[in-house]
């Protein structure tokens, strides 16, 4: 099936340092959210973001929803440990049953 | 509150073999979704269930795959006849009148 585009595959950052990705899609999505997996966890939603050109913070996480609403970008800011995990993009296109489109994610790793 | 509920955990099964794998959701939550996560991928969509409406089977990759939802909320995935390819982590989320998904951890699934 369809998957978007979501770069970096994986990160290695320094404790404290800003990460960034982004995932963008061939096509356009109503809504574009992000998703955060830890290691035998589901996938937990972190940002959603409903309308064109729309910038969302929760915490030290800021996400944007591209002007085209064929893009977004996450950012992470002054990282820490507990930041590790797997990052997914995930857009959908609407319709009454909300099915997602996932990115392959971006790995994150922080050296403490 | 109690979240989306998988079992088992991991199932380790035979090429050939049948296997069902369950998921219950949120209380009160009318919608269901099951997707698959293969090693090093994002998520891709299977099977959405929507109260009494017909499911949306669109995703399935083959007629060995088939799901149930009984009562409006407990849902079992069946998979017959195994292959080595339908090794990975099957995720059921779960969904109210609102937009956001909630994942379950999922059933690890190896196929040798």
């Amino acid at each position: 099936g369809q998957q978007l585009n979501q770069s970096p595959q994986s990160m290695f950052i320094q404790e404290g340092e800003d990460v960034s990705m982004n995932c963008t899609s061939s096509s356009i999505f109503n809504t574009w959210l992000w998703y955060k997996q830890e290691p035998g966890e589901g996938p937990v939603l972190l940002i959603a973001l409903y309308k064109a050109g729309e910038l969302t913070s929760n915490g030290r996480l800021t996400a944007q929803f591209g002007i085209t609403r064929k893009d977004s970008f996450l950012n992470i800011s002054a990282s820490i440990p507990s930041d590790v995990g797997i990052y997914f993009c995930a857009g959908q296109r609407g319709g009454s049953n909300y099915k997602l489109t996932f990115g392959k994610g971006t790995l994150l790793t922080v050296n403490p | 509150g109690a979240g989306v509920s998988q079992s088992p955990s991991n199932k380790v099964t035979e090429k050939g073999k049948d296997v069902e794998l369950r998921c219950d959701p949120i209380s009160g939550h009318t919608a269901l979704y099951w997707y698959r996560q293969s090693l090093g991928q994002g998520l891709e969509f299977l099977i959405y269930f929507q109260g009494n409406s017909a499911p949306d089977k669109s995703g399935l990759p083959s007629d060995r795959f088939s799901a149930e939802r009984t009562g409006g909320s407990v849902s079992t995935l069946t998979i017959q006849r195994t292959q080595q390819e339908d090794s990975a982590v099957y995720l059921c989320a779960s969904r109210d009148r609102g937009d956001t998904q909630y994942f379950g951890p999922g059933t690890r699934l190896t196929v040798l």
